[in-house]
């Protein structure tokens, strides 16, 4: 088993539309989530840190579920440019490396 | 965010041949930078961490010595890919850790495209 697993998609959804991804981790020590988004032949950029409280950026909602050990990552009113790859990111602590989902795509149809 | 850059942007080189590429963090120093290796359509695998003034520290399968990796100062970080082949064909990236809101995070490099013909 991975120890981080995402849905691979692709989602396929109209622009406007709400679409939410999850991402499991396995490690119950795992105290660092991030998402990253990933344009084709791109780097992967910060989209947000994910706390226990939950954080919101704009049209883009993080939240973590320690009990149930998942990340989830919900996007309002998408936009064409939301199509991205969009990856789960975990780390169990700060000296330790960050473990990659294998990553969600996401294609917003006009 | 902090800013990591990567040279080359892409190249290309023939079989038997090393290649350098250079990952540099801009505005902050990184004691610790991460070589990734990434195939089309699969997600980034790390291949070694990096640490300012001591040896990389290589994942499970590269092989250390065809990935040379030197970290010499704290804004860069080297990976020399020797004698290259076909098979090292990938898109490799770097990044580095700066202190972020949400303790340290990984700011990436744009990433080297390399082709061995």
């Amino acid at each position: 088993r991975k120890e981080v697993e995402q849905d691979p998609g692709p989602f396929n959804v109209p622009e406007g539309a709400t679409v939410a991804f999850n991402c499991t981790y396995s490690n119950s020590a795992s105290q660092s989530f991030f998402w990253y988004r990933q344009d084709c032949r791109k780097e992967p950029k910060l989209l947000m840190s994910v706390y226990s409280s939950g954080n919101e950026d704009g049209r883009f909602k993080a939240q973590l579920n320690r009990a149930s050990q998942y990340i989830s990552l919900l996007i309002r009113d998408s936009k064409l440019s939301d199509s991205a790859t969009y990856l789960c990111v975990v780390r169990r602590s700060s000296a330790s490396k960050i473990i990659f989902g294998s990553g969600t795509r996401l294609s917003i149809r006009p | 965010g902090a800013v990591v850059s990567q040279h080359p942007s892409w190249v290309i080189c023939k079989s038997g041949t090393s290649v350098k590429i250079e990952c540099r963090s801009l505005d902050f120093q990184a004691t610790t930078m991460f070589w990734y290796r990434q195939f089309p359509k699969q997600s980034l695998m790390l291949m070694a961490t990096s640490n300012e003034g001591s040896k990389a520290t290589y994942e499970q399968g590269v092989e250390k010595d065809k990935f040379l990796i030197n970290h010499a100062s704290l804004t860069l970080s080297t990976l020399t890919v020797t004698s290259a082949h076909p098979e090292d064909s990938s898109f490799y990236i770097c990044s580095a850790e700066a202190p972020g809101t949400g303790g340290y995070e990984q700011y990436f490099g744009p990433g080297t495209r390399l082709t061995v013909t």
